[in-house]
């Protein structure tokens, strides 16, 4: 079955460092992928996608990320991270040679940035 | 541009009863999805309403329901209600639900079965 995976469940940076997350997907056929962050106390907001076109993609507030086909991979970049990027982030993809439109989602990774 | 509303926020029920969620969707949206998001995991599929139908479905049983307004909100209703349905409830919405739509997120209901 088709499923998507965030190995880093918790990192802890502090400010300034960069920062990568882990996103890997289970499917050989076309994707479209989804970064979402949940602040603490607010809702999922969408940080970036991907469609199609160029796999290096950037989104709101300094993030981006790299679509690599090879490694079924999408991993979140941002070269220097600030005490307000301290959330949940959520890696997605819908799966679209199987018909379906729904999202499916990797179990969330927490990131804490300490000052 | 009003957002994804949810209501209510917060709600508490005893095991075996039943309860409705609802859900507006974003402005010019017309795809209402349910997500249901369990403590320290990523939000599973429910279903997925288009057009006042249900379009899609995921590993859920039958005990959730759900309904499509011609305004495009959605309710959610889950019948029997069991410990483990405690979660946060999240609402959707989109533009058609075709290729390439993008999903926005409401703030959630949480649900706690006592």
């Amino acid at each position: 079955a088709q499923s998507v995976s965030q190995h880093n469940h918790h990192v802890i940076l502090s400010e300034a460092a960069s920062l990568e997350l882990g996103c890997n997907y289970s499917y050989g056929g076309t994707v479209n992928l989804f970064w979402y962050v949940q602040y603490p106390g607010q809702h999922l907001q969408l940080l970036l996608k991907y469609f199609s076109g160029d796999p290096l993609v950037k989104g709101i507030k300094g993030f981006e990320a790299e679509f690599i086909k090879s490694k079924f991979s999408f991993n979140l970049r941002k070269p220097s991270v600030q005490w307000s990027d301290t959330a949940e982030y959520f890696c997605a993809a819908r799966f679209m040679d199987t018909g379906r439109r729904a999202l499916t989602f990797g179990s969330g990774t927490r990131l804490q940035v300490q000052p | 541009d009003a957002g994804v509303t949810q209501s209510p926020t917060h709600l508490i029920k005893t095991r075996g009863q039943q309860v409705t969620l609802r859900c507006s969707p974003k402005s010019g949206h017309d795809t209402v999805s349910w997500y249901q998001q369990a403590l320290g995991q990523g939000p599973q599929f429910i279903f997925q309403y288009y057009e006042e139908e249900e379009r899609q479905r995921g590993n859920f049983p039958d005990r959730f329901s759900g309904h499509q307004f011609p305004n495009y909100s959605s309710e959610l209703n889950v019948n029997a209600l069991l410990l483990g349905d405690s979660a946060l409830y999240l609402c959707a919405s989109s533009l058609n639900p075709g290729g390439t739509d993008t999903q926005y997120f409401g703030p959630g209901t949480r649900l706690t079965v006592l």
